[in-house]
């Protein structure tokens, strides 16, 4: 499969804790790029990774890559009610890009 | 505009009958992409359009499906015959370069009777 796998599929945490989830990959990629859904609206882009970075920050986001073990991961630090959406990676290839089924994150009060 | 459109928000259509999904990009965005998304999937790749040329069509998942962007801006995707499957939110997105941050229309929710 060209696509990425992301874990765990669904995640519950309290507001203040960290979530952190992971995107793993069987292919080569140009870049890899995060992006968040909330529930019936459109995607947004949250941050993308080169091929040659190892890790990037933007504000309460940290994201890692892995190349040798085909692997990211994206860290919300303490997270609020807001962050609750799914979490979408997406691997850049040639000309495509193509996305996960993403991890539904839930964050309770 | 400030943002991707597309239209319309909403179409409900019969079996078999033939429909024509929108999509303007942001102004100057050279790359414009179409996905479809199913109920609790991630966004599945359709096309990939590189100004006025198709760069790679080899998601679309049949030969009823075909999109055109003539001038290299709007986009249109069109069904042909439509089946109860093809029900989806189609999205459409639209990039400076082929290989950075995609931003995303609100999509087309399709819905086949």
């Amino acid at each position: 499969s060209q696509q990425g796998e992301e874990d765990p599929q669904a995640l519950s945490i309290q507001e203040g804790e960290n979530a952190t989830m992971n995107c793993s990959y069987k292919t080569s990629i140009n870049n890899l790029q995060w992006y968040r859904q909330n529930s019936g609206r459109g995607l947004v882009h949250l941050i993308l990774i080169r091929s040659n970075e190892r890790e990037k920050h933007s504000g309460r986001l940290r994201v890692t890559l892995d190349t040798s073990k085909k692997s990211s991961s994206l860290l919300i630090t303490a997270s609020r009610a807001a962050d609750t959406a799914s979490y979408f990676c997406a691997l850049n290839r040639d000309d495509k890009i193509i996305f996960g089924k993403g991890t539904r994150l839930h964050i309770l009060p | 505009g400030a943002g991707v459109s597309q239209t319309p928000s909403n179409k409900v259509t019969e079996k078999g009958k033939y429909v024509e999904l929108r999509c303007d990009p942001i102004s100057g965005h050279t790359a414009l992409y179409w996905y479809r998304q199913s109920l609790g999937q991630g966004p599945e790749f359709l096309i990939y359009f590189q100004g006025t040329g198709a760069a790679d069509d080899s998601g679309l998942p049949n030969d009823r499906f075909f999109a055109v962007r003539p001038e290299g801006s709007v986009s249109t995707l069109k069904i042909q015959r439509t089946e109860r499957g093809d029900s989806a939110v189609y999205l459409c997105a639209s990039s400076s370069h082929d290989r950075g941050e995609q931003f995303f229309g609100p999509g087309t929710r399709l819905t086949v009777l």
